[in-house]
């Protein structure tokens, strides 16, 4: 089963707007990581955030961490039309050496 | 720097076939998972490959199996192919203990 849920299962913007993805999970975590995937090919990392981290940032990227409620936001800056792609959130357990287990996704469209 | 290579690309077997699936990790990673992702759905851990050895495994059926070679290269054999392993098989490679993870471009396999 599936640890993650990502919310929206799809968001459609304009090119400019902000883009804000939730993920919520349900046992305790060492990590979260985001990762993008374009048109069902491979995933490309985009951050990881600690359980014991609240907040990081990378370029356009922000993701936030809420340990007590067991849920993660990506907000993406400025979106672009090459951000279009589904997003997904992955969990890392404890003791689980390390294998992800994702959601389902969000899918983001970004109009020109 | 060469990242996760996986071949082929594309792939069209029919049921009860067998099929080898190949995985050559990002150069200075010694760890190789495989992950399954049916069309709409988040990517689900098959199982993950150190020293040669299965460290661990998801919740699937022993039709499916695996080899890490020497040189961390890695094979997943699916056995008796059924409609329902059409899916992208992605393979992501790591340094055991980072939680850095690189994924290939995947390998669409078609079962009809």
């Amino acid at each position: 089963s599936q640890q993650g849920e990502e919310d929206p299962q799809a968001l459609s913007i304009q090119e400019g707007e902000n883009a804000t993805m939730n993920c919520s999970y349900k046992t305790s975590i060492n990590n979260l990581q985001w990762y993008r995937q374009n048109s069902g090919r491979g995933l490309v990392h985009l951050i990881l955030i600690r359980s014991n981290e609240r907040e990081k940032h990378s370029g356009r990227l922000r993701v936030t961490l809420d340990t007590s409620k067991k849920s993660s936001s990506l907000l993406i800056t400025a979106s672009r039309a090459a951000d279009t792609a589904s997003y997904f959130c992955a969990t890392v357990l404890y003791n689980q050496g390390g294998k992800l287990i994702f959601g389902q996704g969000t899918e983001l469209s970004v109009k020109p | 720097d060469a990242g996760v290579t996986q071949s082929p690309t594309h792939l069209i077997k029919t049921r009860g076939q067998q099929v080898t699936l190949r995985c050559s990790p990002k150069s200075g990673h010694d760890t190789v998972s495989w992950y399954q992702q049916a069309l709409g759905q988040g990517p689900q851990f098959i199982f993950q490959y150190y020293e040669e050895e299965e460290r661990q495994r998801g919740n699937f059926p022993d039709r499916f199996s695996g080899h890490q070679f020497p040189n961390y290269s890695s094979e997943l054999n699916v056995n008796a192919l059924l409609l329902g392993d059409s899916a992208l098989y992605l393979c992501a490679s790591t340094l055991l203990g980072d939680y850095g993870y690189t994924f290939g471009s995947g390998t669409r396999l078609t079962v009809v």
